[in-house]
């Protein structure tokens, strides 16, 4: 069973638009890890952040959110006021104890920003 | 500055020709771990090393092997490479929960 599923496979806006990214997660793990990862076109797998279960703060930085939802399983992710410099493939991933703090990657969500 | 560095970034080889890709890292992790992501598709989980203890994925074929001398460097075999074969392989190292990805090796195979 998918553990992390990223509903939106492209994404297309128009530089300065806001763009928000899904992702839903299943575990059964009381304790567990939620991240974000870009991957531009080089190919590089950029960390971008990093929650624990227990930290339900929404996190600002920059032109990005994300906003944590335990009650639904969420972990959205937000680009405000988008640039070309986004254009990426986004991925959302869980790391749980009883999966030895493996990475579950979501199928990930291209996002395209136009000039 | 590089934390996790791989060698070489592009890489070519010839079907059935036994190929080795490099990873280093400078963050002094005690966990390194070997992906192949191919095209539009999630990285996917070869290997990983807890220090020297070796965990190899179920569904990882035989062809795939993998090396980690001493906890800075990892290497990644693969015996006899098919066109299947042809992907980014992904070097990452994790210290703390959080997996620092290097940039990647692309694998052609002809």
């Amino acid at each position: 069973a998918q553990k992390v599923t990223q509903a939106q496979t492209e994404i297309s806006v128009v530089e300065k638009e806001d763009v928000t990214l899904d992702c839903v997660y299943e575990t059964r793990d009381t304790t567990y890890y939620l991240f974000w990862y870009k991957q531009p076109p080089s190919g590089e797998l950029v960390f971008l952040i990093r929650r624990n279960s227990f930290d339900e703060q929404n996190e600002i930085s920059g032109r990005y959110s994300w906003n944590f939802q335990k009650s639904t399983s969420s972990f959205n992710f937000t680009i405000t006021a988008s640039q070309v410099v986004d254009s990426a493939v986004y991925f959302c991933a869980l790391s749980e104890p009883t999966n030895d703090y493996k990475l579950s990657f979501g199928a990930g969500t291209t996002v395209t920003v136009r000039a | 500055d590089a934390m996790v560095i791989q060698n070489p970034r592009y890489q070519v080889t010839q079907f059935g020709k036994p190929v080795t890709l490099s990873c280093s890292q400078t963050l002094n992790h005690n966990v390194m771990y070997w992906y192949q992501q191919k095209s539009s598709q999630a990285p996917k989980l070869l290997f990983h090393y807890y220090d020297k203890d070796f965990n190899n994925e179920a569904d990882t074929p035989d062809n795939f092997q993998s090396r980690r001398p001493n906890t800075s460097f990892c290497f990644l075999d693969i015996r006899s490479p098919g066109l299947g074969d042809a992907a980014m392989y992904l070097c990452a190292t994790s210290g703390q929960n959080e997996q620092y990805f290097g940039p990647g090796t692309r694998l052609t195979v002809t």
